[in-house]
């Protein structure tokens, strides 16, 4: 099982970026999934998530309207589109897989993708 | 919504001494949808405990999860030098999940 995020790196306040996770070793289409970020030297805070299907999203309110999750099950794909970033939302960006069914734990994370909002 | 408080804030013990980590929910967890992660230094977090008391994959017997209610304890038994880390809470019958801000585990 693999999780590769991508997609990470510098961005200006109000820029974009678009972070990319790959799965490989999974059925992919048979988990929701996650994206959890952690800033520097803090804890773990929840970002987006999306149904096995893609029909729901949900999102943290410091994140709602600004960033947007999607996925592609026939490539193994979920997306984060990050706008209009600010400072606070410089982190590590974990995709994560939650156990297969419903209210899991989340049983697999990827290495983690690097984003950094500075001027 | 349901915020988690993880005590102690840093944890020193030396390794083969009992380390027991404390999670406190602001309501009753009814379901026990109550997990627990270990975090290592430059390391993504990995699944230690569901359901407040089941070993994920994998996981040595040295760590134990016990709790209900709003009071939930992660126990190690006997501290292996790998087990010093930083450990999350984390509470997943909700939508977004939450977590707790982490104890860490420090070499004393």
């Amino acid at each position: 099982v693999q999780l590769v995020e991508s997609g990470g790196g510098l961005a200006q306040p109000g820029g974009s970026l678009r972070l990319s996770c790959s799965g490989s070793g999974i059925s992919f289409s048979s988990h929701h999934m996650h994206w959890v970020r952690q800033a520097p030297g803090k804890g773990l805070e929840y970002v987006s998530g999306i149904v096995r299907n893609g029909d729901k999203t949900i999102y943290a309110d410091s994140v709602k309207g600004r960033f947007t999750i999607s996925r592609d099950n026939s490539n193994n794909k979920m997306d984060l589109q990050l706008s209009s970033l600010r400072s606070e939302d410089t982190a590590v960006y974990y995709c994560v897989r939650e156990e297969a069914g419903d209210w899991k734990p989340f049983d697999f994370w990827g290495q983690g993708t690097l984003v950094i909002v500075s001027s | 919504e349901i915020v988690l408080t993880q005590s102690p804030g840093t944890l020193s013990l030396s390794p083969g001494e009992r380390a027991t980590l404390s999670c406190r929910a602001s309501q009753s967890l009814y379901t026990n949808y109550l997990a627990w992660y270990q975090q290592r230094p430059g390391q993504a977090p990995r699944l230690l405990i569901y359901g407040a008391s089941y070993r994920a994959t994998g996981i040595p017997d040295r760590f134990s999860g016990s709790g209900s209610g709003t009071d939930f304890a992660l126990t190690v038994s006997r501290l292996e030098p790998e087990d010093f880390a930083v450990y999350f809470c984390q509470y997943y019958y909700t939508s977004p999940q939450t977590f707790g801000q982490g104890t860490t585990v420090e070499v004393k």
